[in-house]
């Protein structure tokens, strides 16, 4: 059965990077062909695509944070990793890793989430 | 890119069918048959509903269903249940090979 599981900081500065890995069980990302992603949801508000990737390093970000942000994998460890760089309080939110099942299409499933509040 | 538009609630009393709508432009909503919608109940992750406009994932019930006119997709839950009451959120792809999400839909069941 296909899991995942979001990690990391739970606090981060203003200024900094935040650093998150999502880790896969149950399928390997390198032979799953399917795309993996990251959503994110500040509090009271709605979904947010942040970017997907698939197993051979190749990525699509939104726009809006492009500048921002790095999506990794590790396939040596069943993980992928969101980076975003120079957050302020505007990036606190709960963030999601999920199966991109392919990219353009649908996102299932999804981890539990994480709470990532950005202050000092 | 901006968000697609849904009405922020929709409300119905249980055994009634209501529908959300998710509107967006002939770049993403009318140009692709990419459409998935998600529930998400408070506090907890989204869970997919609907896939490629109209397709059910094994496991979801047979009252939700989705559809598709021109810039306008639509999820449809017929015979209201208190277990519906969540928000709906729809997800698009896009011509510039992006996602985006609705604005989210909150449901009530009266």
């Amino acid at each position: 059965q296909l899991q995942l599981q979001e990690s990391g900081p739970g606090l981060v500065k203003p200024s900094e990077t935040l650093s998150l890995t999502c880790t896969v069980s149950g399928v390997s990302i390198s032979t799953s062909s399917h795309y993996w992603g990251w959503i994110r949801q500040p509090p009271g508000k709605g979904l947010e695509w942040i970017g997907s990737i698939y197993f051979s390093g190749s990525t699509y970000y939104n726009p809006s944070l492009k500048s921002r942000v790095t999506i990794s994998v590790d396939t040596s460890k069943n993980q992928f990793s969101l980076k975003l760089s120079s957050v302020t309080a505007a990036d606190t939110a709960v963030y999601y890793c999920a199966r991109h099942v392919w990219f353009g299409r649908q996102f299932d499933p999804w981890g539990q989430g994480t709470l990532v509040t950005v202050s000092s | 890119q901006s968000a697609l538009t849904q009405p922020a609630s929709v409300s119905g009393s249980p055994g009634q069918s209501i529908t959300i709508s998710c509107t967006g432009t002939s770049s993403d909503v009318g140009n692709y048959n990419y459409v998935s919608w998600y529930q998400q109940h408070p506090g907890k992750a989204p869970k997919l509903m609907i896939y490629d406009v109209s397709n059910r994932p094994s496991g979801v019930s047979n009252r939700f269903s989705g559809s598709k006119s021109g810039n306008t997709a639509s999820l449809t839950i017929s015979g209201l249940q208190a277990e519906d009451e969540a928000d709906y959120y729809c997800n698009s792809y896009t011509s510039s090979m992006t996602q985006v999400f609705g604005t989210g839909t909150k449901v009530t069941v009266l």
